[in-house]
C-alpha cells in the first residue's frame, strides 16, 4: 500500500542527545519535504529534497540536517537536542511517477519531539 | 513573499450545520491545497485546487485564482469533521514549498 512512515510517533529526550527522525515512503515520490509545526500553529518548511543527494534549506531556519541517499528515505538528524527543538515534525512527499499529480503533496503521521 | 490568511480563525457548528472557510493569498499561485488536521496531528489531504470547483461527499471547495481566494465548504456537518483546517500554497517562484495559512479551528458539537 502507498503510504508515507515515520518513527517514532513520540520520542522524549534529554539535552544534548543526537537524534535520527525517520521517514519513508512507498508512494512512488521524487520530491522529499520536513516541515516544522509548534503546538496550535501553521507548518513551515524546514528541508526538501527534489531526488537522490539533491536537499535544500526551507523557508524556517533549522539546526538539524537531513540526507536524501535513497529515493524512498528521507531522515532528519539532530546533533544536540535542546528544548527549543521540542515541536511536531512533519514529514511529505510529491511528485510523479506516484499517487497525485506532480504538485500535491502527501504527509506522514508526524514525531512529536520532546527535549527535556 | 506570498502571505495566506484564513478566516475564521475558530468556528462552533452544531451538528447538521453547514459552513464556509475562507483562504486569501497575497500573490498568484499554481498550487493550493486543504488539509484536515486530526487531534492525533494527522494532515489529511481534502482537495488539489489551484483553480475551479471540486466536490467530494459533504465536502466542496472553490478556488478563484484570479481573486487570490479559496473556499472550502463544509456540509451536514459531523463530530468527525472536528479539528484544524490548513490552506496551503505554492507559487510560481516555489510551486513545491508550500507556504500554510493559520488554520480555522472546527469544533462541532453533538
Amino acid at each position: 500500500e502507498a503510504d508515507i512512515y515515520q518513527t517514532p510517533r513520540y520520542l522524549v529526550i534529554g539535552t544534548g542527545k543526537k537524534i535520527t527522525l525517520e521517514c519513508s515512503q512507498t508512494m512512488g515520490h521524487d520530491k522529499m519535504y520536513w516541515y516544522q509545526q509548534d503546538p496550535g500553529m501553521e507548518l513551515h518548511l524546514i528541508h526538501y529534497s527534489y531526488g537522490v543527494n539533491s536537499t535544500e534549506k526551507g523557508d524556517l531556519s533549522s539546526e538539524s540536517t537531513v540526507s536524501r541517499i535513497r529515493t524512498e528515505h528521507f531522515p532528519l538528524t539532530l546533533e544536540s537536542a535542546r528544548p527549543s527543538h521540542t515541536s511536531q515534525y512533519l514529514c511529505a512527499s510529491s511528485g510523479h511517477p506516484g499517487t497525485g499529480t506532480d504538485n500535491e503533496q502527501f504527509f506522514g503521521p508526524g514525531t512529536r519531539l520532546t527535549v527535556l | 513573499g506570498i502571505q495566506v490568511e484564513q478566516s475564521p480563525p475558530d468556528l462552533i457548528l452544531q451538528e447538521g450545520a453547514n459552513s464556509t472557510l475562507r483562504c486569501n493569498f497575497s500573490d498568484s499561485v499554481n498550487n493550493l491545497q486543504w488539509f484536515h488536521q486530526n487531534p492525533w496531528g494527522q494532515l489529511i489531504n481534502l482537495f488539489y485546487i489551484p483553480s475551479g470547483t471540486k466536490q467530494n461527499g459533504r465536502l466542496s471547495a472553490t478556488t478563484v485564482a484570479t481573486e487570490r481566494y479559496s473556499l472550502l465548504y463544509i456540509s451536514s456537518s459531523q463530530t468527525t469533521d472536528s479539528g484544524v483546517y490548513f490552506c496551503a500554497v505554492g507559487w510560481s517562484g516555489a510551486t513545491n514549498k508550500l507556504i500554510f495559512g493559520t488554520g480555522t479551528l472546527l469544533a462541532v458539537q453533538p
